[in-house]
């Protein structure tokens, strides 16, 4: 399997503009999680979503921000209109996830380095 | 709620000196406890992890025990390399406590100088 696959790996876009960022969780996984990272608030969960489902999007900064998951394979992460505070690593995490699959491992991507200037 | 409390970092070493990453965990239910490390560049992976109380986590030199009655799980390894340098997160997760989604801690930096 190749892992998690984020895309785009670097975005440097202005103030205002939107922006896309995208995740290929590993297949089979049924849980998806987006985070932000900075070097002022550490790692922050932004959603998790199971089955497709969004479970707790209370970490979603603002309504600027909105996560969708069409299908298992593919979700995305919009930031509309950017601001310069949304500079961050944006990290998308997968795993399986229930009664019978044990312990809670995620698999992280790459990560996406956003900046907006 | 659950919550992870790591040492505050840097942490700064010699090569080959001991390393002790401090953890400690609240969980309203019983957690599987993990250790995650974050190279330059790249996402968290996960190092090693433990799913009951006295089971010990290994993996690449470093070790980590599930203590229970202390609610720890403290990361060591007996001799650092340089390759060793890197951000390195201590998480639980609760399923029976209700939730799916893991806690972490905020990272402790981790430099080995030669």
């Amino acid at each position: 399997d190749a892992g998690v696959i984020q895309s785009p790996r670097h975005e440097v876009t202005e103030m205002g503009q939107e922006v896309t960022l995208r995740c290929k969780p590993i297949s089979g996984h049924n849980s998806l999680f987006w985070y932000r990272q900075t070097m002022m608030r550490g790692l922050e969960l932004l959603i998790y979503f199971n089955n497709n489902v969004p479970i707790d999007d209370s970490g979603m900064p603002e309504d600027r921000f909105s996560a969708k998951m069409p299908n298992a394979s593919f979700s995305t992460l919009k930031i509309q209109p950017s601001e310069p505070r949304d500079s961050a690593v944006y990290f998308c995490a997968s795993s399986l996830t229930g009664r019978s699959s044990g312990a809670n491992v995620l698999t992280f991507g790459a990560g996406s380095r956003l900046t907006v200037l | 709620g659950n919550s992870v409390t790591q040492m505050e970092g840097p942490v700064t070493l010699s090569e080959e000196a001991f390393l002790t990453i401090n953890c400690t965990y609240t969980a309203t239910g019983y957690p599987s406890l993990f250790w995650y490390v974050q190279y330059p560049g790249e996402g968290l992976q996960l190092l090693l992890k433990a799913t009951k109380a006295d089971d010990k986590g290994s993996n690449k030199g470093f070790e980590a025990t599930y203590r229970k009655e202390t609610t720890s799980f403290h990361l060591e390894k007996g001799s650092v390399q340089v390759s060793d340098s890197a951000v390195y997160f201590c998480a639980l997760s609760d399923p029976e406590g209700g939730s799916y989604i893991p806690t972490f801690g905020r990272g402790t930096s981790l430099i080995v100088h030669p």
